[in-house]
């Protein structure tokens, strides 16, 4: 199965921007997807496609993409937005399944 | 508003059995691919298993093939993930999710906690 990387930890200072990425082979032929997971909850969706946010997403969330990176990047931190943020894209090996990032903890100083 | 209800975790002993159940209501059920990802404790997300809107086609991570079996009732707006052998290195929360194609989640459930233990 195909294989995306994510740094394991970033931080940013409230309000400053940061950009969370994520590797893969897979990333040259497919968009990857967004979440966001705090403790205790499920992952929501956050960036999807090109850069697209589901409807209640706040716009200091984007998403790009150049090579085999994409990069989520959120303008403004806010305290709310510590989480865990996980990519996902399409699997390159053909099973027709999704395949997810080991993840990047962002920490809002 | 899109809602996925799962039920059926618990304690299960190595060897043993479980089926899962995700109600989903908000949406036509039928016209979905639906998975279920799964998330062991402190670790990452783990995709397990995708199945067509007829249920015609079903694909499963490496992990988990010839012992787990998605399946889903278009009539009861239902999706299932059966589990049989469980192993220890099973223990995740199981979360059902509609998907956007076949590898994006648009919708999570609450997720329910399978703990294969002795």
């Amino acid at each position: 199965s195909s294989e995306l990387t994510q740094d394991p930890a970033v931080s940013v200072a409230l309000g400053q921007t940061v950009r969370i990425t994520c590797q893969g082979d897979s990333l040259r032929s497919y968009y990857a997807s967004w979440y966001q997971q705090k403790p205790g909850q499920a992952p929501v969706l956050v960036i999807y496609g090109k850069n697209n946010r589901p409807s209640g997403i706040p716009d200091r969330f984007s998403g790009s993409s150049s090579g085999n990176t994409a990069s989520l990047t959120i303008t403004g931190a806010q305290a709310e937005d510590e989480a865990d943020y996980y990519c996902n894209s399409r699997d390159s090996s053909g099973n027709h399944l999704g395949v997810f990032g080991g993840g990047t903890k962002l920490t809002v100083l | 508003e899109v809602q996925l209800v799962e039920s059926g975790g618990g304690l299960v002993q190595p060897g043993g059995s479980l089926r899962l159940s995700c109600a989903a209501s908000g949406f036509t059920f039928s016209s979905y691919w639906m998975s279920w990802v799964r998330q062991a404790p402190g670790k990452g997300l783990e995709w397990v298993a995708n199945i067509k809107q007829d249920g015609s086609e079903k694909y499963y991570v490496d992990s988990v093939k010839g012992r787990f079996t998605i399946s889903r009732d278009n009539a009861k707006n239902s999706l299932y993930l059966q589990m049989n052998s469980l192993r220890a290195e099973d223990t995740a929360v199981y979360y059902c999710a509609r998907v956007l194609g076949t590898a994006m989640v648009y919708y999570w459930g609450q997720g329910t906690l399978v703990t294969v233990s002795s």
